[in-house]
C-alpha cells in the first residue's frame, strides 16, 4: 500500500513561513489534500487537489506538489494555526485502493 | 449549513459489534454530487479511511478492514450507518463521519464532530 511520510513537529515563530513536507513515491502524479486538526476538534480540509483553497480558508493556505514531496505552506504564521496538520491522496494500486493519510505534523507556534 | 452528527455507544466489549450512525442535516444525503465516509483516528495516532457509500447503496471498503465492516445509507431517515465486528482494543478510536465529492483522488470537505469509542470489557 502507499505509505505517506511527514516530519513529526514543527516550530515556527509568528509571522513567519511554515513548510509542512509530504513524502511519496512519485507523489507527484496525485492529487495532495491537506487537513487542519485542532486539539480536541474534528479535522478541517484546509487546501485541496495540491493547491486549491475550500471557501473560508485563508490565502496564507497553499501547497504545491511535484516529484516525491507534496508542500503545505503557511504563510504569517498566526498562534491559531497551531495544530496537527495532515496529508492524504487516494491509493490507486490495484491490491489496495483506499484513501491514504500521512502521519501528522505537529506544528507549534513559538 | 450541512452538519454531520455521530451516534453511538461509547463502550464497547471486544469480539462484539460496533454500530455508529451519522445523521446528516442542511443537504440531503439523496445526491449525485457526493458520497458519504466514515474515518477514524486512534488516540495520538493518523486518520484511517474505513468505509464509503453512496446514496444508492454501493459501497466501497478500506482493504485492511473490509472482512470486518459493513456500511449502509438510511435515505428515508437522511443518514448512514457503519458496523465493525468482532472489535479488539485496537478498535478504539474517535470516529468521524464526512462528506466526500464524487472526483477523481477525492478528498472529506465536511466532517462531523466524531464520537470516541472505547473496547474495553
Amino acid at each position: 500500500s502507499y505509505v505517506l511520510s511527514q516530519p513529526p513537529s514543527l516550530s515556527v515563530a509568528p509571522g513567519q513561513s511554515a513548510r509542512i513536507s509530504c513524502g511519496g513515491n512519485n507523489i507527484g502524479s496525485k492529487r495532495v489534500h491537506w487537513y487542519q486538526q485542532r486539539p480536541g476538534q474534528a479535522p478541517v480540509l484546509v487546501v485541496y487537489d495540491n493547491f486549491d483553497r475550500p471557501s473560508g480558508i485563508p490565502e496564507r493556505f497553499s501547497g504545491s506538489n511535484s516529484d516525491n514531496t507534496a508542500t503545505l505552506i503557511i504563510t504569517r504564521v498566526e498562534a491559531g494555526d497551531e495544530a496537527d496538520y495532515y496529508c492524504q491522496v487516494w491509493d490507486s494500486s490495484y491490491d489496495h485502493r483506499a484513501y491514504v493519510f500521512g502521519s501528522g505534523t505537529k506544528v507549534s507556534v513559538l | 449549513q450541512l452538519q454531520l452528527q455521530e451516534s453511538g455507544p461509547g463502550l464497547v466489549k471486544p469480539s462484539e459489534t460496533l454500530s455508529l450512525t451519522c445523521a446528516v442535516s442542511g443537504d440531503s444525503i439523496i445526491t449525485r454530487d457526493f458520497y458519504w465516509a466514515w474515518i477514524r483516528q486512534p488516540p495520538g495516532e493518523r486518520l484511517e479511511w474505513i468505509a464509503s457509500v453512496y446514496y444508492t447503496g454501493v459501497t466501497y471498503y478500506n482493504p485492511s478492514l473490509s472482512s470486518r465492516v459493513t456500511m449502509s445509507v438510511e435515505t428515508s431517515k437522511n443518514q448512514f450507518s457503519l458496523r465493525l465486528s468482532p472489535v479488539t482494543a485496537a478498535d478504539t478510536a474517535t470516529y468521524y463521519c464526512a462528506r466526500v465529492p464524487v472526483v477523481n483522488e477525492g478528498y472529506f470537505d465536511y466532517w462531523g464532530q466524531g464520537t470516541l469509542v472505547t473496547v474495553s470489557s
